[in-house]
């Protein structure tokens, strides 16, 4: 199976700052990699897929980047309602998520 | 509009079999290139995809979980629906279903369902 490992686990920010979260594959997966937020109590929201195509309605801070084996999520100028837990997923093979982000207020 | 929603036990027993339904609107399983997946997450814990079924009825599993998961479609009824043998505490979680569209031959979830809490206790 292809693992997928995340990072950090969890980072703290302020309104304003950029964060980068990195999600590494075990083995190649072209650009097969999307990218989800999730609130407490709520079903996760696709962000971003194919690596790097936003989703309809999804803000331009968010940006998405990649191929291969490592993908990269960032978010230019957080706002409050960025502050969620992040997961990647890569569809190569099988589904595989990452072991998610959790970004907190500093 | 797009709409999924699960269905199914609120607790169930160790060793018992789950059954979970996800009804679906405004998309069809007989359209090419659809699929629907199950996704579980344990509480406080992160989300573990499950299975999988596409619209010509291929059927994808977990390697870790396949000798316990059986998924199926009803296409009239537009259902899915997936059971789960032998359950255990372990598999507390709120199971999501979701669909899974394709861009090229990337796939991604775009629409899910709210998520149904399963807790096995005795």
């Amino acid at each position: 199976d292809i693992q997928v490992t995340q990072s950090p686990s969890s980072v703290s920010a302020s309104v304003g700052d950029r964060v980068t979260i990195t999600c590494r594959a075990s083995q190649a997966i072209n650009n097969w990699v999307a990218w989800y937020q999730q609130k407490p109590g709520k079903a996760p929201k696709l962000l971003i897929y194919a690596a790097s195509i936003l989703q309809s309605g999804v803000p331009s801070r968010f940006r998405g980047t990649g191929s291969g084996t490592d993908f990269t999520l960032t978010i230019s100028s957080l706002q409050p309602e960025d502050f969620a837990t992040y997961y990647c997923q890569q569809t190569n093979s099988f589904h595989t998520f990452g072991q998610g982000t959790r970004l907190e207020i500093k | 509009q797009v709409t999924l929603r699960e269905s199914g036990p609120a607790l169930v027993k160790p060793t018992q079999t789950l059954t979970l339904t996800c009804s679906f609107s405004g998309f069809s399983l007989n359209t090419s290139g659809m699929s629907v997946s199950w996704i579980r997450q344990p509480p406080g814990k992160a989300l573990q995809w499950l299975a999988l079924i596409d619209w010509i009825d291929d059927k994808y599993y977990s390697t870790s979980l396949e000798t316990r998961l059986t998924i199926s479609k009803d296409t009239s009824k537009n259902q899915v629906v997936l059971t789960m043998t032998n359950m255990d505490p372990v598999d507390t979680a709120t199971y999501f279903c979701a669909r899974e569209s394709y861009y090229d031959t990337s796939g991604y979830y775009d629409f899910w369902g709210q998520g149904v809490l399963v807790t096995v206790s005795s």
